[in-house]
């Protein structure tokens, strides 16, 4: 089935690092992103990696990709004010580039 | 800003009634997708064209449909409408299907309010 699951909220001191975390349950995904939403706004594409991948570093985002146990993670490091937002891990199905959404995980950032 | 254009930005209309939201996407991409985004039910993916042909459907109701011009824009239909459509719609746009082409980028969406 297609399935992508988030934790809901995360609380995180200004400066700390942040660790997204994601499940999900197809697995002929070939690509998994991180896309970034802030209030009242779209959907920002942030990092995707494919599935043969492990790991993939963009500034200060690291994606890890347990494949074996369907697990990807997010982390920022050094995390900002500007980072607080709601983040949504997603899946991409078959080979049309559908994507199966998680129901996001909302970071607050704490000066 | 993602080079994705959605118009209009909100509507608000009446149950029963139909509405048209328009898309234009990113220079060059020739593949749309329409996402919904509600409380209830999160971001689901509703369907994708590509140059022109319809690619993929999702949770698609009946009472919606879409089409993909020669122009590449993109136009979702939703018509005898409910208090249950209100919600975010949003199209995003991809260059092609396969491999690093499936990088989509999202309008800033439509907000459908029906009372």
């Amino acid at each position: 089935g297609e399935d992508v699951e988030q934790s809901l909220f995360l609380s995180v001191r200004e400066g700390d690092s942040s660790v997204i975390n994601c499940t999900y349950t197809d697995s002929s995904s070939t690509y998994l992103y991180w896309y970034k939403q802030e209030p009242g706004a779209g959907l920002q594409l942030l990092t995707y990696i494919f599935s043969n991948m492990d790991m993939k570093q963009d500034q200060r985002l690291t994606v890890l990709l347990n494949k074996k146990d369907k697990h990807l993670s997010l982390r920022i490091a050094d995390t900002q004010t500007g980072d607080s937002a709601i983040y949504f891990c997603a899946e991409s199905i078959g080979n049309t580039g559908k994507l199966i959404f998680g129901q996001g995980t909302t970071l607050q950032v704490k000066p | 800003d993602s080079g994705v254009t959605q118009t209009p930005k909100h509507l608000i209309t009446a149950t029963g009634q139909r509405v048209t939201l328009r898309c234009s996407p990113r220079s060059g991409d020739l593949s749309v997708y329409w996402y919904q985004q509600s409380l209830d039910q999160g971001l689901q993916f509703l369907i994708q064209y590509y140059n022109g042909e319809e690619r993929a459907k999702g949770n698609i109701l009946e009472r919606f449909s879409a089409q993909q011009f020669p122009d590449l824009h993109s136009e979702l239909n939703l018509s005898s409408l409910e208090l249950g459509d209100s919600a975010l719609y949003f199209c995003a746009s991809s260059v092609g299907v396969s491999g690093s082409s499936y990088e989509q980028y999202f309008g800033p969406g439509t907000r459908l309010t029906v009372t």
